[in-house]
């Protein structure tokens, strides 16, 4: 069975300066993707950042960008010029491509909780 | 364009009672999947539905179930509640059956 690990399960950042958030996952799988899920007190789960386990470019989207380490299954997201809106609950997901199981089912992470400081 | 919505936002009941949560999945999807998310967790998978029929099923008991209606909303339905199942119960739906997922703002079940 996949494991999605987050080994940080509080992160503080100073507004303006840059966290990194790790995650570690297991799989004997190829062919997956892997997701960075922000949720906020507001309880909506937002999607920040996706990336393609076939692909060796690390994935970017603005301010968040992630490290991408597929012999070490390792997931980071590093989230620069922080600012107080990024406060939330971040959840590192996993999911089989489609081309195996026969649903296609999110694996989450126990999340880590960022606080950004003003 | 309306994002997933899923009705009653909050719900509270008592053991052994039943209960049935909504979900309405973005215009044009056409799976629906349904994640429980207890305290201080990550969302667990129990269901996933497409084109109406089961398409995958988490390690959840027998309690649970589910089903996905013509126009592609979906129902929960928990019976003989515990007070286990208190959480917050989240909705997602892509427009294939291995598409990108978006997310509802989620029910939260309470059990007394």
């Amino acid at each position: 069975a996949q494991t999605v690990t987050q080994s940080q399960p509080e992160m503080s950042v100073q507004e303006a300066e840059t966290v990194t958030l790790s995650c570690t996952y297991d799989t004997s799988e190829s062919d997956y993707y892997l997701f960075w899920y922000k949720q906020p007190p507001s309880r909506q789960m937002i999607l920040v950042i996706r990336q393609e386990a076939y692909k060796q470019q690390n994935a970017t989207e603005n301010r968040f960008s992630v490290n991408f380490q597929k012999a070490a299954k390792s997931f980071s997201l590093k989230i620069s010029d922080s600012q107080l809106g990024d406060a939330a609950m971040y959840f590192c997901a996993y999911v089989l491509g489609d081309s195996g199981a026969g649903s296609y089912q999110l694996t989450f992470g126990k999340g880590t909780k960022l606080s950004v400081i003003p | 364009d309306a994002g997933v919505t899923q009705s009653p936002t909050h719900l509270i009941k008592t053991r052994g009672q039943h209960v049935t949560l909504r979900c309405s999945p973005i215009s044009g999807h056409k799976s629906v999947s349904w994640y429980q998310q207890v305290l201080g967790q990550g969302p667990q998978f129990i269901f996933q539905y497409y084109e109406k029929e089961e398409r995958g099923r988490g390690n959840f008991p027998d309690r649970f179930s589910a089903r996905q209606f013509p126009n592609y909303s979906s129902e929960l339905n928990v019976n003989a509640l515990l007070l286990g199942d208190s959480a917050l119960y989240l909705c997602a739906s892509s427009f294939g059956w291995a598409g990108m997922q978006f997310f509802g703002p989620g029910t939260r079940l309470t059990v007394l």
